[in-house]
């Protein structure tokens, strides 16, 4: 079984720092991809980025990048140059790239507060 | 182009009555999943669609959750003699292929905030 860990349930950060949000997982699979979702208060889950297990880069997406340690089975999420509508719940989730796997476990999230 | 789009934002109903949930997933999505979010469950996976395949229904947590896809698009999610324990947020994904959650980045709608008095 999959289990995504999220061990921050709340970060406080100055606006324009960088942050990481800490994301463990455990699965079984060789095979499997890592997404980071931001839920602002608004309720709407925002993908942000992704890893697949065979990627051998760290993924980035402007401001947002992965740290991927696949020994440590650690997907951290790096925020740089922080921004106030940064300020929202942060989940890590993961899935199984064999056949017939379609569902995401998620963790239990990480609530980021950027401070002016 | 359009997201994933859910109707209604808000919904509160009184215990025992049914409730209709509606999701438009982006187009051109074949797989088209269901999940809940409460406080103390955090995301549970409910249903996933994909394509014209049977619906995988292991996530549903009682026969009062039923949910149903049209033509392939729109899906709406019933549940019947609504309890206070199904008040949540439920949120409506899709992705293009949906055989893979490895690799088959998931798009949420902006969810449904369900609220039995």
């Amino acid at each position: 079984a999959q289990k995504i860990t999220q061990t921050q349930p709340g970060m406080f950060v100055q606006e324009k720092e960088a942050v990481t949000l800490d994301c463990t997982y455990d699965t079984s699979d060789p095979s499997y991809g890592l997404f980071w979702y931001k839920q602002p208060s608004s309720g709407e889950m925002i993908f942000l980025i992704y890893q697949g297990s065979y990627d051998q880069q760290n993924a980035t997406e402007g401001r947002y990048s992965l740290n991927f340690q696949k020994a440590r089975k650690s997907a951290n999420l790096v925020i740089s140059a922080s921004q106030l509508g940064d300020s929202a719940m942060y989940f890590c989730a993961m899935g199984d790239s064999g056949a017939g796997s379609y569902q995401l476990t998620f963790g239990k999230g990480t609530k980021l507060s950027v401070i002016p | 182009g359009a997201g994933v789009s859910q109707s209604p934002s808000n919904k509160v109903t009184e215990k025992g009555k049914d409730v209709e949930l509606r999701c438009d997933p982006i187009s051109g999505h074949t797989a088209l999943y269901w999940y809940r979010q409460s406080l103390g469950q955090g995301l549970e996976f409910l249903i996933y669609f994909q394509g014209n395949s049977a619906p995988d229904k292991s996530g549903l947590p009682s026969d009062r959750f039923s949910a149903e896809r049209t033509g392939g698009s729109v899906s709406t999610l019933t549940i019947q003699r609504t309890q206070q324990e199904d008040s949540a947020v439920y949120l409506c994904a899709s992705s293009l292929r949906g055989l893979e959650a490895g690799t088959d980045t998931q798009y949420f709608g902006p969810g449904t905030r369900l609220t039995v008095l």
